[in-house]
């Protein structure tokens, strides 16, 4: 299985500063459609997770234009422009690229 | 509006069975592949297996290959998950989560999550 590994695995952050979260993956996630199935998901305490970026960049509908998604190959970045109350909580990447899905370990937001 | 609500989580015992049930509203169930994914307490997020949405084809983890089978009724709108021979290490919050796309039975994200049902394997 592809192994996904997120870092810092904690970030404090001021309110109203960028935030910015990495992901790696153990191989390409390019996918032979040409496509990069990578996505990030946020949880916010006590929520199920909720699905903010896909195909590396794309947002979903609803979710702030401070929330930016990049990368390729095997190294993507979520970003936070400047970081707000409400994000407090877990980040996730997964890949979708290789069968079955696989999550990073998570990298906790919280407020300084 | 899509929403899935998970229920019949509950404390087992190691060696016991349990099944979890996920009711669906929202969307045109039968024409998406469905999910299982856990959390344990703590933990991360696992992915657990995946139907089809009226192939029948079925996936699983390793780690859950031979205990669990996923089905689903699209006449009542309804996957599910029986669970045997339960180990302390399948104490978790189990979601289900739809297929982004419509008609892919390996999808490459989900778009929906439901609230979970907490498992909880322990003599």
């Amino acid at each position: 299985d592809v192994v996904m590994t997120q870092s810092p695995l904690s970030l404090p952050v001021t309110l109203g500063q960028p935030a910015s979260i990495s992901c790696r993956s153990s191989q390409s996630l390019v996918n032979g459609d040409g496509k990069t199935y990578l996505n990030w998901f946020q949880q916010r305490p006590g929520q199920s997770p909720r699905r903010l970026i896909f195909k590396v960049s794309y947002r979903d509908s609803g979710v702030p234009d401070r929330f930016s998604g990049s990368g390729s190959g095997t190294d993507f970045t979520l970003e936070i422009s400047r970081v707000e109350a409400e994000d407090v909580g877990i980040y996730y990447c997964m890949q979708g690229t290789h069968w079955p899905w696989t999550f990073g370990q998570g990298t906790k937001v919280e407020i300084k | 509006e899509v929403q899935l609500l998970e229920s019949g989580g509950g404390l087992v015992q190691p060696g016991g069975s349990l099944t979890l049930s996920c009711e669906a509203s929202g969307f045109t169930f039968s024409s998406y592949a469905m999910n299982w994914v856990r959390q344990a307490p703590g933990k991360g997020l696992e992915w657990v297996s995946t139907i089809a949405g009226s192939s029948g084809s079925t996936y699983y983890a390793d780690s859950v290959k031979g205990r669990f089978t996923i089905s689903r009724d699209n006449s009542k709108n309804t996957l599910y998950l029986q669970m045997s021979s339960l180990r302390a290490e399948d104490t978790a919050l189990y979601y289900c989560a739809k297929a982004d796309v419509v008609g892919v039975i390996k999808s490459r994200s989900t778009d929906c999550w439901g609230q979970g049902t907490l498992v909880s394997v322990s003599s």
